[in-house]
């Protein structure tokens, strides 16, 4: 079964600096998809990048980048330069290939301090 | 592009009472997810639908849940009779096959409480 570990319930991070958040995961299928996305107070699952787990190359969108290292089964997403308007809660999220539906973790709350 | 669109965003009901949620999904995308939030969790699968047919149910309690999406394009969740257990938020989404990660894209949420 597939299962998506996130350990750190709660961040603080200062503006401008650069933020990890972990995220572990467990699966015998060699194919799969890493996603995270951010949860603001409103409610919004908002997507922010994604990981193949045949892509040779760690995923990056703008200031998101995506440690992958499949070794180890992690998928840490990095947010470099960060803002305040980047607190919000953050999951992590697997689609198994024979199943697209996503399993997620338990989320990471990340607050921004000025 | 519109996004998915979701109604309504909040509501409150007391147990034992009925409720529908309504989700339209980004135009195009042919595959429709209802994902249910309890608070302080992630989101967990409700119901998964292709076109108009059910590809994932299992985890439906469908003694009290049922969904449907007729002409494969919007798609109701109801709830009948509500439990307490059922306050939460139901996030619509939906993805396409012809994007290559299948990325799924959620609405806004309904917030339902249950007194």
């Amino acid at each position: 079964a597939q299962k998506i570990t996130q350990t750190q319930p709660g961040m603080f991070v200062q503006e401008k600096e650069a933020v990890t958040l972990d995220c572990t995961y467990d699966t015998s299928d060699p194919s799969y998809g890493l996603f995270w996305y951010k949860q603001p107070s409103s409610g919004e699952m908002i997507f922010l990048i994604y990981q193949g787990s045949y892509d040779q190359q760690n995923a990056t969108e703008g200031r998101y980048s995506l440690n992958f290292q499949k070794a180890r089964k992690s998928a840490n997403l990095v947010i470099s330069a960060s803002q305040l308007g980047d607190s919000a809660m953050y999951f992590c999220a697997m689609r198994h290939t024979g199943r697209r539906a996503l399993t997620f973790g338990s989320g990471t709350r990340l607050q921004v301090q000025p | 592009e519109a996004g998915v669109a979701q109604s309504p965003r909040y509501k409150i009901i007391e147990k034992r009472q009925s409720v529908a949620f309504w989700c339209n999904p980004i135009s195009g995308h042919a595959t429709l997810y209802w994902y249910q939030q309890i608070l302080g969790q992630g989101p967990k699968l409700l119901i998964q639908f292709q076109n108009n047919g059910v590809v994932d149910d299992s985890q439906l309690p469908k003694d009290r849940f049922s969904a449907e999406r007729l002409k494969g394009v919007d798609s109701t969740l109801k709830i009948q009779p509500a439990k307490l257990e059922d306050s939460a938020v139901y996030l619509c989404a939906s993805s396409s096959r012809s994007v290559s990660t299948d990325t799924q894209y959620f609405g806004p949420g309904t917030r339902l409480t249950v007194l």
